[in-house]
């Protein structure tokens, strides 16, 4: 079993319209990374989230931590074609290793 | 100031068969780990080296085996090949404290026939 479950796995949308990713567990974390993956890419940090009921906002992305500290969201507002990538979340263990869910592939179509 | 560095990008190599993959650390930072990510999952934690020595493990065979250097730089060796082994394998690299950001290299694609 995924210590980290994404859904949905797979989302293909036309360019303009919004999204939100999700990253469920029953675990409680300090914190919890996400990163985009593009193809050829490695994985790049996009934020960090330490506080339940924490929002951060990137431009047209806003980040989530639930307040059990147990689920995060990803919602991109009016997807463009360079938001297409894999998109991670990710917990830290204190000795620095990431556990990855499984990821949502994300195509935005123009 | 260059950021991680994998080698080679692709690699082709038959059931069976040795590979050595290398890193090179992103300047500043002397933690290395090593991921393997099949295609369209997550990357899943091989192992750490810290000072020389692996620090931690994930769940992979004996076969995997690594090494870092007096540089920082690191290598992952696969023994005896298996079709299951081929994927993405990513470096990242980090300063020592947990919690610290570990920044990946563009990855090595293994493809074993």
């Amino acid at each position: 079993t995924q210590l980290l479950e994404q859904s949905p796995q797979f989302l293909s949308i036309q360019e303009g319209e919004n999204l939100t990713v999700y990253c469920n567990s029953s675990s409680v974390f300090s914190s919890l990374q996400w990163y985009r993956q593009e193809p050829g890419e490695g994985p790049v940090l996009l934020v960090t989230v330490v506080t339940g009921g924490e929002v951060k906002k990137l431009k047209r992305l806003t980040f989530q931590f639930g307040d059990a500290r147990k689920d995060s969201s990803l919602h991109i507002t009016a997807a463009q074609p360079g938001d297409t990538g894999l998109y991670l979340c990710a917990v830290s263990s204190n000795t620095g290793k990431l556990i990855f869910g499984q990821g949502t592939t994300l195509q935005v179509k123009p | 100031d260059a950021g991680v560095t994998q080698s080679p990008t692709h690699l082709i190599k038959t059931r069976g068969q040795q590979v050595t993959l290398r890193c090179s650390p992103k300047s500043g930072h002397d933690t290395v780990s090593w991921y393997q990510q099949a295609l369209g999952q997550g990357p899943q934690f091989i192992f750490q080296y810290y000072e020389e020595e692996e620090r931690q493990r994930g769940n992979f065979p004996d076969r995997f085996s690594g090494h870092q250097f007096p540089n920082y730089s690191s290598e992952l060796n696969v023994n005896a090949l298996l079709l299951g082994d081929s994927a993405l394998y990513l470096c990242a690299s980090s300063l020592p404290a947990g919690g610290s950001e570990q920044y990946f290299g563009p990855g090595t694609r293994l493809t074993v026939t």
